[in-house]
Parts: structure tokens; C-alpha cells; sequence
């Protein structure tokens, strides 16, 4: 069964601080990974988006890296702002139909105290 | 910032009420979707469109209908709301569609709709 799982839930940490969240997936065959930020009430807005052949990608202070033999990836988050209290989602496509099948973990609720 | 837009960004309607949750874009796109998206759950996708005339089921049943007659506009509606139907109904658009031998292209999402059936 494919299948994105996020870790953790929930995360609360200072501002300035550093932060990894983690995701791993069972979908096969894999087309593509993306984590995306979700403001509440919001829609999610898309920070990294990485092919099987990619194991790191940056956007500002945002680092996602893949390990697709071990089905994992991680998005690190430097010196951490308040405005990056919010929900981060992972989401894995897959190849096997026209539609690229989009599947979405739970996302880790991310809130950065000051 | 994605030029894709969702009206009414909140709504609060008795059972039993007709409603349709608007959603265009200005991006030209042919792929549009319909996500359902309840607290702390992962979205679901309910409803997606090829272009023009091209509407098909997600894969979460759901008992509303879609229309597509023109490129941009991708609206929703409820013959008859229930409780049960409430959540946030996200909208998106992408500009081709992903697939074996194909370069994947970003989805973008609307704010959302968050509907509340009494």
C-alpha cells in the first residue's frame, strides 16, 4: 500500500533554533518528492521539489534531502522564525498512471516560540 | 505567490442548502483538482480535470459534482448540504499532467474553502 508517514507530529521549538522533520514513504514506483508549507486556513505553498536522481535541494533556510534506496527524507529548517510556525507537508508522486498520483503525509505541526 | 483563487474563503450553511465553492485561475493551466482536507488529516483528492469537458472522480468518494466548461474556472457544488460534509475544500492547478516519461510539474493551491454544514 503506498503510503507517506511524517515524524513528528508536532514540534514546538525556540526562535533561532534549528529543527529536522522527518518522512518516509512506501511509494513505488517513485516519480518525485515535495514538501510543502501550510499556513493555518491556507493553502499549501510548495518549498522543495526533488527527482529520484536528487538528494539535497535548498530554498533559504529550508534544506530537504532524499534517500530514495532507504525510501526517506528529512527537511531541515536553520534559524527558525516565527513565521515558520505552520504545518509541513511531505508528499510523494508516483509513475504509475497519467495522472502522477499525488500521496500526502499528515504533515508535522511546526510551531517556533520566541 | 499562485494565481489561483477560492470563493468564499469561509461558509456556514444549514443542511439540506445547494451550494458551489468557486475556483479559477489566471495561470492558464489544464490540470485542476479538488482536495478535502480535514484537521490534522492528510488531503484527499475528490475531483480532477484533464481541460475543457474533462471532470473524473479521486480518489475519496464524495457526493459532490464538478464542472468544466471553461479553462479556468473549476467549481464545485453540493446538491445538498449535510454535517458530514464539512472541512476545507482545497483547489489546485498544474500546468501539465505528471506521468511515466514526463517532467512533473508544481501544483498550486487555492487559500481554501472552509465549509461548516449545521
Amino acid at each position: 500500500k503506498n503510503q507517506v508517514e511524517q515524524s513528528p507530529q508536532s514540534l514546538i521549538i525556540l526562535e533561532g533554533k534549528n529543527c529536522t522533520l522527518q518522512c518516509n514513504y512506501t511509494v513505488s514506483p517513485f516519480s518525485n518528492l515535495r514538501w510543502y508549507k501550510q499556513d493555518t486556513g491556507r493553502g499549501p505553498v510548495s518549498l522543495t521539489i526533488m527527482t529520484f536522481s536528487e538528494n539535497t535541494k535548498s530554498n533559504g533556510r529550508y534544506t530537504a534531502t532524499l534517500d530514495a534506496d532507504t525510501k526517506q527524507s528529512s527537511l531541515h529548517i536553520t534559524a527558525s522564525q516565527l513565521s515558520d510556525s505552520a504545518s509541513y507537508i511531505c508528499v510523494v508522486s508516483d509513475r504509475g498512471s497519467t495522472l502522477g498520483r499525488l500521496y500526502f503525509g499528515r504533515g508535522t505541526q511546526l510551531t517556533v516560540w520566541p | 505567490e499562485a494565481d489561483i483563487y477560492q470563493t468564499p474563503r469561509y461558509l456556514v450553511i444549514g443542511t439540506g442548502k445547494k451550494i458551489t465553492l468557486e475556483c479559477s485561475q489566471t495561470m492558464g493551466h489544464d490540470k485542476m483538482y479538488w482536495y478535502q482536507q480535514d484537521p490534522g488529516m492528510e488531503l484527499h483528492l475528490i475531483h480532477y480535470s484533464y481541460g475543457v469537458n474533462s471532470t473524473e472522480k479521486g480518489d475519496l468518494s464524495s457526493e459532490s459534482t464538478v464542472s468544466r466548461i471553461r479553462t479556468e474556472h473549476f467549481p464545485l457544488t453540493l446538491e445538498s448540504a449535510r454535517p458530514s460534509h464539512t472541512s476545507q475544500y482545497l483547489c489546485a492547478s498544474s500546468e501539465l499532467g505528471e506521468g511515466e516519461g514526463r517532467k512533473s510539474y508544481e501544483q498550486y493551491f487555492g487559500p481554501g474553502t472552509r465549509l461548516t454544514v449545521t
